[in-house]
């Protein structure tokens, strides 16, 4: 039972133009949010993040949106650079539960 | 460095063999997580441990795997009788809070072991 979904395995962006990857979840209990980023050959590494008594969280070019009745997150990525090529893996927690990452996003921005 | 790290970073080895992977989270971290990814796939979660309480094995895939955490720093997973679809990434991941004292957690990820069974 997948309970955190990241629907397109890939997306390719134009250089400069807006990124924005999706995410969805089952689980009503999760409060808590996460994008992680992962370049190949690395461990993937910490983005941004958002609770649930938020709607946005805003860091530089990145930013996440979070609709609780639809359960629905994206990211936000603008303006996309080359750099931004990676992995991008959203996660979920609720309470004291462990991590559930999604499947994941691989990002091409294309120069 | 203040990372964390894991060994060895590659290891192939062939079918039936037992192997250790091993990882040192980031001091302190009293949260420690392994997952893999096997090519093309998404993160599976493995093994989680928190503190002194009793680690939460759900993730575990058949009973050739376990890991123990020592002296609540050092983790070690092992694979006995290593078959060809343990070939993966297993990574390592600690955080400052996580299971029981819940609310904001970021896991730091070591760079992973890549596995492959021969």
């Amino acid at each position: 039972d997948q309970q955190v979904k990241q629907n397109s395995p890939s997306l390719s962006v134009q250089e400069g133009r807006i990124s924005i990857l999706n995410c969805d979840y089952t689980n009503s209990m999760f409060d808590y949010f996460l994008w992680y980023k992962k370049y190949p050959a690395e461990g993937p590494t910490f983005l941004i993040s958002i609770s649930s008594i938020k709607d946005k969280n805003e860091d530089g070019r990145f930013t996440v949106f979070l609709n609780k009745s639809a359960k629905h997150l994206s990211l936000h990525i603008v303006p996309s650079q080359p750099g931004d090529s990676a992995v991008y893996f959203c996660a979920a927690r609720g309470g004291n539960e462990k991590l559930t990452f999604g499947t994941g996003t691989r990002l091409t921005i294309i120069p | 460095g203040a990372g964390v790290s894991q060994s060895p970073s590659n290891k192939v080895t062939e079918k039936g063999k037992d192997v250790e992977l091993r990882c040192d989270p980031i001091s302190g971290h009293t949260a420690l997580y392994w997952y893999r990814q096997s090519l093309g796939q998404g993160l599976e979660f493995l093994i989680y441990f928190q503190g002194n309480s009793a680690p939460d094995k759900s993730g575990l895939p058949s009973d050739r795997f376990s890991a123990e955490r020592t002296g609540g720093s050092v983790s070690t997973l092992t694979i006995q009788r290593t078959q060809q679809e343990d070939s993966a990434v297993y990574l390592c991941a600690s955080s400052s809070i996580g299971g029981l004292a819940g609310g904001e957690e970021t896991q730091y990820f070591g760079p992973g072991t890549r596995l492959l069974v021969l």
